[in-house]
């Protein structure tokens, strides 16, 4: 019974370059947030996805950040030209439909050399 | 502004006392209420989740709920040295709209042997 799956569980960057984190919600759930937790701080809200649909993207930068869930495949945070204020972890978490409860992935750490 | 405040600590507790842990927010029509533990390093894992008010009970873990007083708790029974973490409170504004979570930025727990 596998959980939410995200990869990488580690990538680095090159300030410029371009990132791509993965997310597959657990089975039969239908709902996928996006976090990002800097060191030391609380989680932040970035996006909220169903398939093919982005539901509510207010807690995403209005540049570089984009988000994706096709109908087919995991769910995509893209960032594009990272910069070293990149650097952070990033969790997806899942939800099935008509539950609230989420659940986390492992998290990607974002370093931006 | 919905906002969940939590005391940042850290708390500290000897092995075996109970550890109390306080969340308020802001939003009285919040509906339902989560506990999550995260390990540092790791990702938020969910260990309580409370709809009404009252207590509710899961092994040594005990969730408080007073919306009256828009304040949620949870205690821990018997702490562990493995209990030591930072536990994030989070409250979700509306049943029906899951991208309405809100996280405190969480409490760090120390229990001491």
């Amino acid at each position: 019974n596998a959980g939410v799956m995200q990869n990488p569980r580690h990538l680095v960057r090159r300030r410029g370059q371009e990132a791509r984190l993965r997310c597959s919600p657990m089975k039969g759930h239908s709902h996928v947030y996006w976090y990002r937790q800097l060191p030391e701080e609380g989680l932040k809200f970035m996006v909220y996805l169903q398939k093919e649909n982005i539901i509510d993207e207010s807690g995403m930068p209005k540049e570089r950040f984009s988000a994706e869930f096709p109908k087919e495949g995991p769910s995509i945070l893209r960032i594009q030209q990272v910069v070293r204020g990149d650097s952070a972890a990033y969790f997806c978490a899942s939800s099935p439909l008509g539950g609230d409860e989420q659940f986390f992935g492992p998290g990607t750490r974002l370093t931006v050399l | 502004q919905k906002e969940v405040e939590q005391n940042s600590g850290p708390l500290s507790v000897p092995e075996g006392a109970i550890a109390s842990l306080n969340c308020t927010y802001s939003d009285r029509g919040s509906q339902s209420f989560f506990w999550y533990r995260q390990y540092s390093g790791k990702s938020p894992e969910l260990i309580m989740s409370i709809y009404s008010n009252g207590d509710k009970e899961d092994g040594r873990f005990t969730a408080q709920l007073n919306k009256a007083s828009q304040y949620v708790s949870l205690l821990i029974r018997d702490s562990q040295p493995s209990d030591s973490a930072t536990y994030l409170c989070a409250v979700n504004g509306d049943l029906y709209n899951n991208n309405d979570m809100r996280f405190g930025a969480g409490t760090r727990l120390t229990v001491k042997p």
